[in-house]
């Protein structure tokens, strides 16, 4: 699997745009980008994915680098129920091995 | 749909105890994973089955079996408790026929062993 790397945390304001980062530079053809988040006490859920055109969906947007070596999650106006760990996990899909969490970024939300 | 369920939602263990974590998913969907998250971690796996009857070892097996007699159901069973063992566990399922594939995740269950 890709190594990724993320912010440990960020922070933002209520109803503001968020830009969560992720490097993956080790990344094959063949991984799609998949997202993920995590709040307090709960299972993660799954978030959007893309393999290399932009993506959007009700939850939020995905911006993937031309190269695709990073990519870049977006929450076009944030609240306080998206505070959560967000998880950036490259994966070919498809197959039976489970995904690979890393410590993901801490979102935190201020009013 | 209920999606994933697990139970129970927390348990304390003591030392050599055994246990079995439940976990049921009313989507029919084939693939099912167990991982578990410890604190300020991200999940590893543990476990996952690709169908009824069929279950293989995750990244992290030891000390843990499966089974999988059913496509709803895939329980994971602790035989000898040991501290190591203090972890929240998830439950996953994810349908078969996707080339890249959602995973719904049950609510956890916290164990702690003491």
């Amino acid at each position: 699997d890709a190594k990724t790397t993320q912010p440990n945390s960020m922070e933002s304001n209520e109803e503001e745009p968020v830009h969560l980062p992720c490097n993956h530079s080790t990344i094959s053809g063949t991984d799609y980008i998949h997202w993920y988040r995590q709040l307090p006490s709960q299972g993660p859920e799954y978030v959007i994915h893309g393999l290399t055109s932009n993506v959007n969906n009700r939850m939020a947007s995905l911006a993937i680098a031309e190269d695709r070596k990073s990519s870049t999650l977006i929450l076009h106006r944030a609240t306080l129920r998206d505070a959560a760990v967000y998880y950036c996990i490259p994966s070919s899909g498809g197959g039976a091995d489970g995904l690979t969490f890393g410590k993901g970024t801490h979102l935190i939300i201020q009013p | 749909n209920a999606g994933v369920t697990q139970t129970p939602k927390f348990r304390i263990l003591k030392i050599g105890q055994s246990m079995t974590l439940q976990c049921t998913q009313d989507m029919n969907h084939n693939y099912m994973y167990w991982y578990r998250q410890d604190p300020g971690m991200g999940l590893k796996l543990i476990y996952y089955s690709v169908g009824a009857g069929i279950t293989d070892k995750g990244e992290v097996p030891n000390g843990y079996n499966v089974s999988r007699s059913t496509t709803e159901d895939f329980p994971l069973r602790l035989e000898l408790a040991a501290p190591s063992q203090t972890s929240v566990y998830f439950c996953a399922s994810t349908p078969r026929d996707s080339y890249y594939y959602e995973q719904y995740f049950g609510p956890g269950t916290r164990l702690t062993v003491t």
